[in-house]
């Protein structure tokens, strides 16, 4: 059964254009949400969060907005840079539990 | 200061051995995390442990599978007679613990092969 869903297993894009990321889930009991980023033979790292009570968090380049009658979320990097391709991973919690997605593969091309 | 560290970062074992992975969190978090990372898949709760309080182990896959944390700090996840099903990267996270909705920090990973 799983609670979080990452549709595209991989996107290409455009060095300087934005990246799209999209997640999905299933627990209405969720009340937080987190983006990891993962390089290769590394564990995930945090790169940004938000709380069930905002629709838009923003970090930089870095933009999650969540639609929680959709029950979906977003990431948006913009511009996109060739260090930002990785394993990009959607995690919803309650309370301390995390549940993942699957991760979506970007790669950002010259 | 140092991360989230994690040993073997490899290991091959045969099927039927038993395995040791072992965590050391960032200093002075209570909270500790172990999951699991099948290929293509998302990363899997495994257990959870927080302070003294006793461990949340609902996501084990099954008796095979155990941990503890001993003195509030390493933790040891152990596998019992190895099956290749157990091949994976097997993450640890550790966080502050003062509260839900904390940022987890995680490690490398250990990379178990099971042949």
């Amino acid at each position: 059964d799983q609670q979080v869903k990452q549709n595209s297993p991989s996107l290409s894009v455009q060095e300087g254009r934005i990246s799209i990321l999209n997640c999905d889930y299933t627990n209405s009991m969720f009340d937080y949400f987190l983006w990891y980023k993962k390089y290769p033979a590394e564990g995930p790292t945090f790169l940004i969060s938000i709380s069930s009570i905002k629709d838009k968090n923003e970090d930089g380049r870095f933009t999650v907005f969540l639609n929680k009658s959709a029950k979906h979320l977003s990431l948006h990097i913009v511009p996109s840079q060739p260090g930002d391709s990785a394993v990009y991973f959607c995690a919803a919690g309650s309370d301390y539990k995390l549940s993942f997605g699957a991760g979506t593969t970007v790669t950002v091309r010259a | 200061g140092a991360g989230v560290s994690q040993s073997p970062s490899n290991k091959v074992t045969e099927k039927g051995k038993d395995v040791e992975l072992r965590c050391d969190p960032i200093s002075g978090h209570t909270a500790l995390y172990w999951y699991r990372q099948s290929l293509g898949q998302g990363l899997e709760f495994l257990i959870y442990f927080q302070g003294n309080s006793a461990p949340d182990k609902s996501g084990l896959p099954s008796d095979r599978f155990s941990a503890e944390r001993t003195g509030g700090s390493v933790s040891t996840l152990t596998i019992q007679r190895t099956q290749q099903e157990d091949s994976a990267v097997y993450l640890c996270a550790s966080s502050l613990g003062n509260r839900g909705g904390e940022t987890q920090y995680f490690g490398p990973g250990t990379r178990l092969l099971v042949l």
